[in-house]
């Protein structure tokens, strides 16, 4: 059965640092990967996906993942975050038809 | 761009009531699903759909049901509401291939009193 875990629930940042997101995915086979982001009242919007070639994969808002299958994990980047960024970020893996998501992880910016 | 839309974005219903939730796609995406959503447990799938007419049970379809007379449609039905089911539902489509993406709708806040 595939999963996916993002140990973190809440994290805070001040405006300006860099952050990263960690999710950890487990999957048979190679698996098809996505991070979603939700500002408050809103559905969810793609940030990117990763389902072959270059391990580093950019995404919009300047961000970025990276794929690791040793360690089975796709971790969300961002050099420099902006008071906008503040929102629930969720990993998600795409099996045959199913896509399963992680619990989320909200993330609150501060000046 | 694809268009999803919900029919409500606020409801508020009784313990009891049959309740319909609908959801409709502008892009002839194969796949539809409804999730709901709840703070510390992500997104969970209660059912899906690849086809007209076809269903598919996700992880917690116990208290729901669904239809798709359509393909640009898809309802869920909450047949007697209960306070548990108070949630935020959110549906959402895909064309059907895995290397895309789903896209969502803004979802329905569903109060059950």
């Amino acid at each position: 059965a595939q999963s996916v875990t993002q140990p973190d629930i809440h994290i805070t940042v001040s405006e300006g640092a860099s952050l990263e997101l960690r999710c950890n995915y487990s999957y048979g086979a190679t698996p098809y990967l996505f991070w979603y982001v939700q500002s408050p009242g809103q559905g969810l919007q793609l940030l990117l996906k990763y389902f072959s070639g270059d391990t580093l994969v950019q995404g919009i808002k300047g961000f970025e993942a990276e794929f690791k299958r040793s360690q089975s994990s796709f971790n969300l980047r961002k050099p420099s975050v902006h008071w906008s960024d503040a929102a629930e970020y969720f990993c998600a893996v795409r099996g045959y038809q199913k896509v399963t998501f992680g619990t989320g992880t909200k993330l609150q910016v501060i000046p | 761009d694809v268009k999803v839309t919900q029919s409500s974005r606020y409801l508020v219903k009784r313990t009891g009531e049959k309740v319909f939730l609908e959801c409709v796609q502008d892009m002839d995406h194969e796949n539809m699903f409804w999730y709901r959503q709840d703070p510390g447990l992500g997104l969970r799938l209660i059912y899906f759909s690849y086809d007209v007419k076809m269903k598919e049970k996700g992880d917690i379809p116990e208290g729901y049901s669904v239809s798709r007379e359509k393909k640009e449609r898809f309802s869920l039905i909450l047949e007697s509401a209960s306070t548990n089911q108070t949630s935020m539902y959110l549906c959402a489509t895909d064309p059907g291939d895995s290397r895309y993406e789903q896209y969502f709708g803004p979802g329905t806040r569903l109060t059950v009193t």
